[in-house]
């Protein structure tokens, strides 16, 4: 079957670090790749998406690139504000299907 | 454009009573799916809608779960009769295309 796996939580970094949160994937054919945001009290909202290999999807300052060859999408930005502790869900989908999550990785960025 | 629309936000029940909640997706988004998010998890399906049609819903628990989608619309989980392990966010979401937007969940506390 679908899964994904990502790096566990809780992530705490400090301002202005690098992020990097892992995702690796498993799937039976060839995916739509996401990563999801959820911020505290909100409901999840798509951060950036790549729809087949070597695409990279990029929104505020983060970044993923869909890499078939290690079935990979880490999500990453170069410099971290407070403002992005959230939860992050990596995702595919084939098809019309179903959204698979990972189990989510909580960042805290500190001052 | 408005998002996708849950009531309530948050209810609490005691065991064995029934609860019910409500979806309004994003105008003119024909799928429409439900999941449950449990704590520390990703969201995983239950139920997903092509118009009133529902097309996967293998994961629904059938014995006490239900849902309906009258006139391809608005949409409506039931629970009958809740249990402890139904403590969780629900999460409904639409999409015209590929995309999911999702809504910001009840969240169900079974006491």
């Amino acid at each position: 079957g679908n899964s994904v796996t990502q790096m566990e939580g809780p992530v705490t970094l400090s301002e202005e670090a690098f992020l990097t949160i892992n995702c690796t994937y498993t799937a039976t054919g060839y995916p739509s790749l996401f990563w999801y945001v959820q911020y505290p009290g909100e409901g999840l909202q798509l951060l950036l998406k790549a729809t087949k290999a070597d695409d990279k999807g990029s929104n505020k300052g983060f970044e993923a690139t869909y890499r078939k060859e290690t079935t990979s999408f880490h999500l990453e930005k170069g410099s971290v504000q407070v403002s992005d502790s959230a939860v992050y869900f990596c995702a595919l989908k084939l098809g019309n299907e179903k959204l698979t999550f990972g189990t989510g990785t909580r960042l805290t960025i500190i001052p | 454009e408005a998002g996708v629309v849950q009531s309530p936000r948050y209810k609490i029940i005691e065991k064995k009573q029934p609860v019910a909640f409500w979806c309004n997706p994003i105008s003119g988004h024909n799928t429409l799916y439900w999941y449950r998010q449990n704590l520390g998890q990703g969201p995983e399906l239950l139920i997903r809608y092509e118009n009133e049609e529902a097309v996967d819903d293998s994961q629904l628990p059938k014995d006490r779960f239900s849902a309906e989608r009258l006139k391809g619309v608005d949409s409506t989980l039931k629970i009958q009769p809740a249990e402890l392990g139904d403590s969780a966010v629900y999460l409904c979401a639409s999409s015209s295309y590929h995309e999911q937007y999702f809504g910001p969940g009840t969240r169900l506390t079974v006491t």
